[in-house]
């Protein structure tokens, strides 16, 4: 079955500090997608980055960078140079390949960001 | 703003009643997807539509039915509404269906239901 886990419920991190979100994941499909998606609490769903599962370098859009470690089975979020307005909910998901599941995005529970002067 | 619209943006109703949540993709976009978002529940994916047909169905109560029209927008029906159905949903769209499709949520609709 597949599988998203985040652990880390909360964080606190200081502005222009780096931080590092935790994703795991677990599916048998050779073929998957990951992405990340900040929801401030405005609410709203923003997409932030994508990991192919056949992509040979690691993701990056501006400040976000995905580190991926496909034997390790993990997504880690990477932001750098914090700022007040990062402080959101963080979420990682995955969509497989199976026919079953093309339709399916499954999200982890989220990590909640507090970035702090 | 992700292109992808959603009305109403709240709504309030009673136990028993039923409403209608509508979601416009974005342009050129063929899929749309609903999800819920819930304190207890998270975020849960609720069914899929591409391009008018039902793709996949995830945890969607018999009490919910959703469609896709031909000018592709999607309305999410739920009915016998229930303390529970209280919750932010969301409809994203991308543009086919496949393992590498971003999906671009809408701003989402708030349900209370009283």
């Amino acid at each position: 079955a597949q599988k998203i886990t985040q652990t880390q419920p909360g964080m606190f991190v200081q502005e222009k500090e780096a931080v590092t979100l935790d994703c795991t994941y677990d599916t048998s499909d050779p073929s998957y997608g990951l992405f990340w998606y900040k929801q401030p609490s405005s609410g709203e769903m923003i997409f932030l980055i994508y990991q192919g599962s056949y992509d040979q370098q690691n993701a990056t859009e501006g400040r976000y960078s995905l580190n991926f470690q496909k034997a390790r089975k993990s997504a880690n979020l990477v932001i750098s140079a914090s700022q007040l307005g990062d402080s959101a909910m963080y979420f990682c998901a995955m969509r497989t390949g199976t026919t079953d599941s093309w339709g399916k995005f499954q999200f982890g529970a989220g990590t909640q960001v507090v970035v702090t002067p | 703003d992700s292109g992808v619209t959603q009305t109403p943006k709240h709504l309030i109703t009673a136990t028993g009643q039923r409403v209608t949540l509508r979601c416009s993709p974005r342009s050129g976009d063929l899929s749309v997807y609903w999800y819920q978002q819930s304190l207890d529940q998270g975020l849960q994916f609720l069914i899929h539509y591409y391009n008018g047909e039902e793709r996949a169905k995830g945890n969607i109560l018999e009490r919910f039915s959703a469609q896709q029209f031909p000018d592709l927008h999607s309305e999410l029906n739920l009915s016998s509404l229930e303390l529970g159905d209280s919750a932010l949903y969301f409809c994203a769209s991308s543009v086919v269906t496949g393992v590498t499709d971003t999906q671009y949520f809408g701003p989402g609709t708030r349900l209370t239901v009283l």
